[in-house]
């Protein structure tokens, strides 16, 4: 199974602020890396998938990058409403693993 | 408007069955393979199964294997998560997701609202 591990569990940060979140995944992974975002009580909705491309209606302030078994999500300018919580998911190979998350606290 | 809705969680004692529902609306539900997903507090998100389009290829979690079933209905617009031997772990909200492919790559755009699954004696 591949395993995947995002870092840090929890960020503060400012409206305006740059935030880049960190996701791992315990072997290389092709291009089937996807990340959601999470608000509370509501399901995961789809940002990024195949690493960089932007799902349709996601502000363009969201973009992922990365290769191999490293990959990145960044916010350019935080905004009041990306509060949430962010996670990263491989679709490679079944099992379809996600991370644990990442915390973002405006 | 794509619409998936959940249901047919509640409580169950361990060993108990329960069966989900997941009901699809707004797309040619036929031509899109599923998934189940579920979501613990303390586990975060857990990819539970998946369903082609046809109903001809199916992938389990290990962790459900042999004890939960997924099923489809395409006349009826319908998905479906039979679950056996229910233990506590299993205590989770479950979701029904839709699987897309896009330039040779799967991803997953909607979700549905979760239905609550709860095992406790």
């Amino acid at each position: 199974d591949i395993q995947m591990t995002q870092s840090p569990p929890s960020l503060s940060a400012a409206v305006g602020d740059r935030v880049t979140i960190t996701c791992r995944a315990s072997r290389r992974i092709s291009g089937d890396l996807n990340w959601f975002q999470q608000k509370s009580g509501q399901a995961p909705k789809l940002l990024i998938y195949a690493v960089s491309s932007l799902q349709s209606g996601v502000p363009s302030r969201f973009t992922g990058s990365g290769s191999g078994t490293d990959f990145t999500l960044t916010i350019s300018t935080l905004q009041p409403e990306d509060f949430a919580t962010y996670y990263c998911q491989q679709t490679q190979s079944a099992p379809f693993t996600f991370g644990p998350g990442t915390k973002v606290d405006i | 408007e794509v619409q998936l809705m959940d249901s047919g969680g509640g409580l169950v004692q361990p060993g108990g069955s329960l069966r989900l529902s997941c009901a699809a609306s707004g797309f040619s539900f036929s031509t899109y393979s599923m998934n189940w997903v579920r979501q613990t507090p303390g586990k975060g998100l857990e990819w539970v199964s998946y369903i082609s389009a046809g109903g001809d290829t199916i992938y389990y979690a290990d962790s459900v294997k042999g004890r939960f079933t997924i099923s489809r209905d395409n006349a009826e617009k319908s998905l479906y998560l039979e679950m056996d031997s229910l233990r506590d772990e299993d205590t989770a909200l479950y979701y029904c997701v839709r699987e897309l492919w896009s330039a040779g790559y799967r991803l997953w755009d909607y979700w549905g609202q979760g239905t609550l699954v709860t095992v406790s004696s």
